[in-house]
């Protein structure tokens, strides 16, 4: 079964509006890692937040880590056309079994 | 300066042919992974060498043999392809296995 999932599956904004997606997550994590990717193009890196970590920002991205809640959210702030993109979630697991296990993204559609 | 190159881009093949997908990195990394993201956009891992050496190896039928020449190369040799093995295949590297990956744009595979 899946480690992260996120929510919503879809998201369709308004350019300069706020955008916020959920990822959701079952077992014990080291980090949680947010990826973009564009249409026909490979992921790519945004922001990475440790386990002992509660938030996190990097220009116009704002991610929050809720252990407990074992959720995390990913805020867009401003949002432009060009956010335009699939955003998926990872865990980077923790134990031996280290790999990242990503989810089925959050497509956002920003209007201009 | 490309960090993760995959070829080919494009790949259409009749079901029963032998392909293989190449995938260099110039990043300097240790770790190397082969993903599949399905038709719903989920990343599922396949593989995962560790200077040339098979780390994870997650379900996958065993037409499926990834090749690791050297530290900068990971290749996914498939055998006798399958109608369900449509999908796009993912190259990636990072530098430790629960760190930031850096993706290749992915090798669409279509069997006729």
């Amino acid at each position: 079964s899946q480690q992260g999932e996120e929510d919503p599956q879809a998201l369709s904004i308004q350019e300069g509006e706020n955008a916020t997606m959920n990822c959701s997550y079952k077992t014990s994590i080291n980090n949680l890692q947010w990826y973009r990717q564009n249409s026909g193009r490979g992921l790519v890196h945004l922001i990475l937040i440790r386990s002992n970590e509660r938030e996190k920002h990097s220009g116009r991205l704002r991610v929050t880590l809720d252990t407990s809640k074992k959720s995390s959210s990913l805020l867009i702030t401003a949002s432009r056309a060009a956010d335009t993109a699939s955003y998926f979630c990872a865990t980077g697991l923790s134990g031996s079994a280290r790999q990242l296990t990503f989810g089925s993204g959050t497509q956002l559609t920003v209007l201009p | 300066d490309t960090a993760v190159s995959q070829t080919p881009k494009y790949l259409v093949t009749q079901m029963g042919n032998d392909k293989s997908i190449k995938c260099e990195q110039n990043l300097g990394h240790d770790t190397m992974y082969w993903y599949k993201q399905d038709s719903k956009k989920f990343l599922k891992i396949m593989f995962s060498y560790n200077n040339k050496e098979l780390i994870i190896n997650e379900t996958v039928p065993n037409r499926f043999s990834p090749k690791s020449p050297d530290k900068a190369h990971l290749n996914l040799h498939i055998n006798s392809l399958e109608l369900g093995d449509s999908a796009v295949y993912f190259c990636a590297s990072s530098q430790v296995m629960d760190q930031p990956q850096h993706f290749g744009d992915g090798t669409r595979l279509s069997i006729l």
